[in-house]
């Protein structure tokens, strides 16, 4: 089957744009996940989807970035006003619930570079 | 604050050797899973290994195995017959189990030669 699937790949806006990152989880996983990879670090916690509600949402940086799911499976990340500091990959994982039992599956990741 | 610290930013075995990655956290939790992840130059991680807190003996995996010390906070990565295709980052991460999102230390890069 299919795994997670991101897109775009790769995208490069202006600063001030508006972007959105979409996510395709694992048929039938409920619980989706996003992390942002700065370069030269390892994945940071964005925000935790659990079905179409936000179960955790304490990693979001500021009110510049907001996800959605309304349907429990495509995921969009979505950043308003880009700044600079907002160029990283944007990685999302899907499981089939919640807690560490169960395995996180990652996607290729979107690279947002931000000029 | 729960922090995941990988203190070996490069490694470098020769195939069909052994290597072991390093990996502390900190954390008042007394239940959490650590995981280690490999991530390739295509950027999808891939998890490698799992270990409950709880459980006393070392995870396995193939050629993959974990030395974890609670009381010291350790979690070791130890990968047996190197092969090139083992080449890639390799994350240490940490999740308590009230919670559902994973904590990742800054991995260490892992160059298998020929």
């Amino acid at each position: 089957g299919a795994g997670v699937s991101q897109t775009p790949s790769n995208k490069v806006t202006e600063k001030g744009k508006y972007v959105e990152l979409r996510c395709d989880p694992i048929s039938g996983h409920t619980a989706l996940y996003w992390y942002r990879q700065s370069l030269g670090q390892g994945p940071e916690f964005l925000i935790y989807f659990q079905g179409t509600g936000a179960a955790d949402d304490s990693g979001l940086p500021n009110d510049r970035f907001f996800a959605v799911r309304p349907e429990g499976s495509v995921s969009t990340l979505k950043i308003q006003r880009t700044e600079r500091g907002d160029s990283a990959v944007y990685l999302c994982a899907s499981s089939q619930g919640p807690g560490g039992h169960n395995e996180q599956f990652f996607g290729p990741g979107t690279r947002l570079t931000v000029l | 604050a729960q922090t995941v610290t990988q203190s070996q930013p490069e490694m470098s075995v020769q195939e069909a050797e052994t290597v072991t990655l390093s990996c502390t956290y900190d954390t008042s939790e007394n239940n959490y899973y650590l995981f280690w992840y490999k991530q390739p130059p295509s950027r999808q991680m891939i998890l490698v290994i799992r270990q409950e807190a709880y459980k006393q003996q070392n995870a396995t995996e193939n050629r993959f195995s974990v030395n974890f010390q609670k009381a010291a906070k350790s979690f070791s990565l130890k990968i047996s017959d190197s092969q090139l295709g083992d080449t890639a980052m390799y994350f240490c991460a940490f999740s308590p189990y009230n919670t559902d999102k994973l904590i990742f230390g800054t991995g260490t890069r892992l160059q298998v030669f020929p």
